[in-house]
């Protein structure tokens, strides 16, 4: 079966400081892959998408990157955070076929002081 | 652009009532129409999703209407048990995964308390 990982779950970082987060899918080969950050209360904002290695779509201007260096590898990244970066980092992927599902990772929840 | 926006915040019912959760759209382009569901501090979970072409999809206690004359889309939840609260969002997609990457729109969300 399918998984998704996301880490890490939580982390405090102060301003100018770097990012990483990590996603990784098992069980399915050459999936989409999608970034998205969620602000408190509110709806899912897509970040960032990847139809395949190496290949990085960005949704929004932003302070953010991201990058694909293996089939089922996503990364999240900044060289320098900012306050608004702070939110909920949620990673999908989506299988091929007749669906509209995305399937979500457990999430990160950054914070930024 | 495109918008999906849940007619309210937040509703609350008694258990064992049936629940009805709005969503209106803005693309009469989208595939797809998705509902998912988000408890606290965790990802998103695919509930019930249904084709631009279709009307209606029933899965286990849940209902999904779509109305394309006036682009709403409602939830129904039969039965309603203290863990269907959570709160849920209506999506919508255009194209699928070989198109347009599969990108899907989210609204703001509904946020479900069900009362004992």
């Amino acid at each position: 079966s399918q998984t998704i990982h996301q880490w890490p779950a939580t982390l405090v970082q102060p301003v100018g400081s770097p990012l990483s987060l990590e996603c990784t899918v098992e069980g399915t080969s050459n999936p989409n892959l999608y970034w998205y950050r969620q602000a408190a209360g509110r709806g899912l904002q897509l970040l960032f998408y990847s139809v395949g290695i190496g290949q990085i779509s960005s949704e929004v201007p932003q302070n953010l990157s991201a990058s694909r260096p293996q089939d089922r590898q996503f990364i999240l990244s900044s060289k320098k955070l900012l306050l608004s970066d702070s939110g909920f980092y949620l990673c999908a992927w989506r299988a091929g076929g007749n669906t509209g599902e995305l399937f979500f990772g457990e999430g990160s929840r950054l914070t930024v002081l | 652009g495109e918008s999906v926006g849940l007619h309210l915040p937040t509703l609350s019912v008694q258990e064992g009532d049936n629940s009805i959760i709005n969503c209106a759209y803005s693309n009469s382009a989208s595939d797809y129409f998705i509902w998912y569901k988000q408890e606290s501090g965790k990802g998103p979970q695919f509930i019930i999703d249904i084709r631009s072409n279709m009307d209606k999809r029933q899965g286990q206690r849940v209902t999904v209407l779509l109305n394309k004359t006036v682009k709403h889309l409602s939830l129904q939840i039969a039965a309603t048990q203290p863990g269907d609260s959570a709160v849920y969002f209506c999506a919508e997609m255009k194209g699928s995964r070989n198109t347009n990457a599969g990108k899907s729109t989210f609204g703001d969300g509904t946020t479900l308390t069900v009362k004992p």
